[in-house]
């Protein structure tokens, strides 16, 4: 089926840790996943993405994990500051025609 | 700015009534994505189209329908509306289909009464 889960719904760190959030997918041919970052009221946005013949990719704080085998990725923000606060929302491209989205997570970064 | 246009912004209706909300697509993008996001909810997948034609449904109603102009610029109408169709509209473009980034409009709110 298609199908994207997303861990965990909210989450909360302190500034200046890491967050974490994971995604598990159902397709085993999904070879795009991209993370969106949503601000309240706004569109969300692209931040990283990978495809499936890279295990990893890293843009300044924010990196990407694949584990294809596992049909799991995960998104790590490092040195968290206020202005990550926001939705994050991972997906995977289901076929060649669409992107399924996970529900969503709530990152709070605590001052 | 995505440079992918979504009118109109805010739409405010009664039940029972339809209403059309229009996106035009990023200058050379030819795949249009239709979302809906509920409160706190995520990004339903409601229908996709390329070049004028339909190529993905999702969990769309038969209440809704969609096209894809010849000007590329897509239209969602959704009609006997529902409480429940209260919500954001997004409409995202891409260059082609499937595994490409996908660029997000500003969105339309729906509030139904």
């Amino acid at each position: 089926g298609e199908n994207v889960e997303q861990h965990p719904s909210t989450l909360s760190v302190q500034e200046g840790d890491s967050a974490v959030i994971k995604c598990t997918y159902s397709d085993s041919a999904s070879n795009y996943f991209p993370w969106y970052k949503q601000e309240l009221g706004k569109r969300p946005q692209l931040i990283i993405d990978i495809r499936s013949n890279v295990g990893e990719k890293k843009d300044q704080r924010i990196a990407v994990t694949l584990n294809k085998t596992a049909k799991h990725f995960s998104l790590h923000i490092t040195e968290t500051q206020p202005e990550d606060s926001a939705v994050y929302f991972c997906a995977a491209s289901i076929g060649a025609q669409k992107l399924v989205f996970g529900q969503g997570t709530r990152l709070t970064i605590n001052p | 700015d995505s440079g992918v246009t979504q009118t109109p912004k805010h739409l405010i209706t009664a039940t029972g009534q339809r209403v059309t909300l229009r996106c035009s697509p990023r200058s050379g993008d030819l795949s249009v994505y239709w979302y809906q996001q509920s409160l706190d909810q995520g990004l339903q997948f409601l229908i996709q189209y390329y070049n004028g034609e339909e190529r993905a449904k999702g969990n769309i109603l038969e209440r809704f329908s969609a096209q894809q102009f010849p000007d590329l610029h897509s239209e969602l109408n959704l009609s006997s509306l529902e409480l429940g169709d209260s919500a954001l509209y997004f409409c995202a473009s891409s260059v082609e289909v499937g595994a490409n980034e996908q660029f997000f409009g500003p969105g339309t709110r729906l509030t139904v009464l």
